[in-house]
């Protein structure tokens, strides 16, 4: 069965530092272009950020770029996002996402003093 | 980048009764390899989003056929033929053929 187990979210202070993982199972992780996809507590979607098969293209919201960086381990089938200087517009669920079919469970990332 | 709009934003159903919502995309969806990457997303409450369409038209494995979709250029639908209980909670189109991919702010459907 195919599974997207996301993990590293907490709390964090403005201006600190997280990194969310993606672990993937029961497909060929390394087949699939991967995503994180964010929605903030009562509102809507918004896509983050992308990375092709292989790592070699990577793409973001304006919003993250030069503080968000995607990125993944196909030995490991897993995913990750580096997030650096957060703020509070970030505080939300981010889903790790293949394609735009299968969506994870998510996890709650709260940026706040 | 490519703005989504969505109507209605909220939407009282009655059950057994067909529901449809509209979606705009700011720009042309067709991208450079001839398809239209508009898709359709169902998140029920607590839930994660579970993608129901893709393409505009083609249902994702095991979608229920009542929900089907369609349109062009920059208008598409979903429609429910008959609505069901567990059809409650929030749709969202989103557009994935211009990056950043781009989502509709949502409609809500919920009994009347």
């Amino acid at each position: 069965e195919m599974q997207l187990v996301e993990s590293g979210g907490g709390l964090v202070q403005p201006g600190g530092s997280l990194r969310l993982s993606c672990a993937a199972s029961g497909f060929s992780f390394s087949s699939y272009w991967m995503n994180w996809v964010r929605q903030a507590p009562g509102k809507g979607l918004k896509w983050v950020a992308t990375i092709k098969e292989d790592g070699s293209e990577k793409y973001y919201v304006d919003s993250v770029k030069g503080r968000f960086t995607i990125s993944r381990d196909n030995a490991k089938n897993s995913l990750y996002l580096q997030m650096n200087s957060l703020r509070a517009e970030d505080t939300a669920v981010y889903y790790c996402v293949r394609g735009s079919e299968n969506w994870g469970q998510g996890t709650l990332v709260t940026v706040s003093s | 980048d490519v703005v989504m709009t969505q109507s209605p934003l909220s939407l009282p159903v009655t059950l057994g009764q067909p529901a449809s919502i509209s979606c705009r995309s700011s720009q042309g969806l067709i991208h450079t390899d001839g398809n239209t990457y508009l898709n359709w997303f169902q998140q029920r409450p607590g839930q994660s989003p579970r993608r129901l369409i893709y393409k505009v038209s083609d249902r994702d494995s095991g979608v229920p056929d009542r929900f089907s979709g369609s349109g062009s250029g920059t208008g598409f639908t979903l429609k429910i033929s008959r609505v069901e209980a567990e059809d409650v909670g929030v749709y969202y189109c989103m557009q994935a053929t211009h990056w950043p991919f781009t989502f509709g702010p949502g409609t809500e459907v919920d009994f009347k």
